[in-house]
């Protein structure tokens, strides 16, 4: 079952802007992840948040996580064509099971 | 480390036909993941193993599909026999331990004419 529900489906910037996704879950959870997938390639980890963190930062990647309101987001600043990729969200909730919402998908015009 | 790797990368085959597809996971993960991807159903998990052991096969569709890890480095998944709704890519995932980051192959394509 999906677990994490990423929005928007479809998102389209110039390069340079920020993009953000959302992603929104229903149980508690222990630990969001969010990985990328370029086309035709494997799915790819690009940082995880505990659910006792509220925000975190790699690059030009910020991740923020609300478990009050179960939601996160994606903030992706000063967009390059190279960020042109599927994004997905993942929630753990103790068991071995990740598991992976639909997806949104960044289309970066240059 | 190489990444997990799978193969074959694509594979076209007539209904009927017995599939194999393979996985070496990244030495020293103890947890391996099965998964199937298409338009409609998204990323879906067919099958966990720990440490060898196959933990939860509750995803795989029907009888049809089997999947096998006789030791920590080899991985299989097999479709016999094959119908035109097993077309996608399915790929295998490795994990250091629960609620880690999977580290995902590049996945192999089926097409099941």
């Amino acid at each position: 079952s999906q677990q994490g529900e990423e929005d928007p489906q479809a998102l389209s910037i110039q390069e340079g802007e920020n993009a953000t996704m959302n992603c929104s879950y229903k149980t508690s959870i222990n630990n969001l992840q969010w990985y990328r997938q370029n086309s035709g390639r494997g799915l790819v980890h690009l940082i995880l948040i505990r659910s006792n963190e509220r925000e975190k930062h790699s690059g030009r990647l910020r991740v923020t996580l609300d478990t009050s309101k179960k939601s996160s987001s994606l903030l992706i600043t000063a967009s390059r064509a190279a960020d042109t990729a599927s994004y997905f969200c993942a929630t753990w909730a103790g068991s071995y099971q990740l598991t992976f919402g639909k997806g949104t998908k960044l289309s970066v015009i240059p | 480390d190489a990444g997990v790797i799978q193969s074959p990368r694509h594979e076209v085959t007539e209904m009927g036909q017995e599939v194999t597809l393979r996985c070496k996971p990244i030495s020293g993960h103890n947890s391996l993941f099965w998964y199937r991807q298409t338009m409609m159903r998204g990323l879906e998990l067919l099958i966990y193993f720990n440490n060898n052991v196959p933990i939860d096969d509750s995803g795989m569709p029907e009888d049809r599909f089997s999947a096998k890890m006789p030791n920590a480095s080899f991985s299989t998944l097999k479709i016999q026999p094959s119908e035109p709704r097993d077309s996608a890519v399915y790929f295998c995932a490795s994990s250091p331990g629960q609620g880690k980051e999977l580290f995902f192959g590049e996945g192999s394509r089926l097409t099941v004419l």
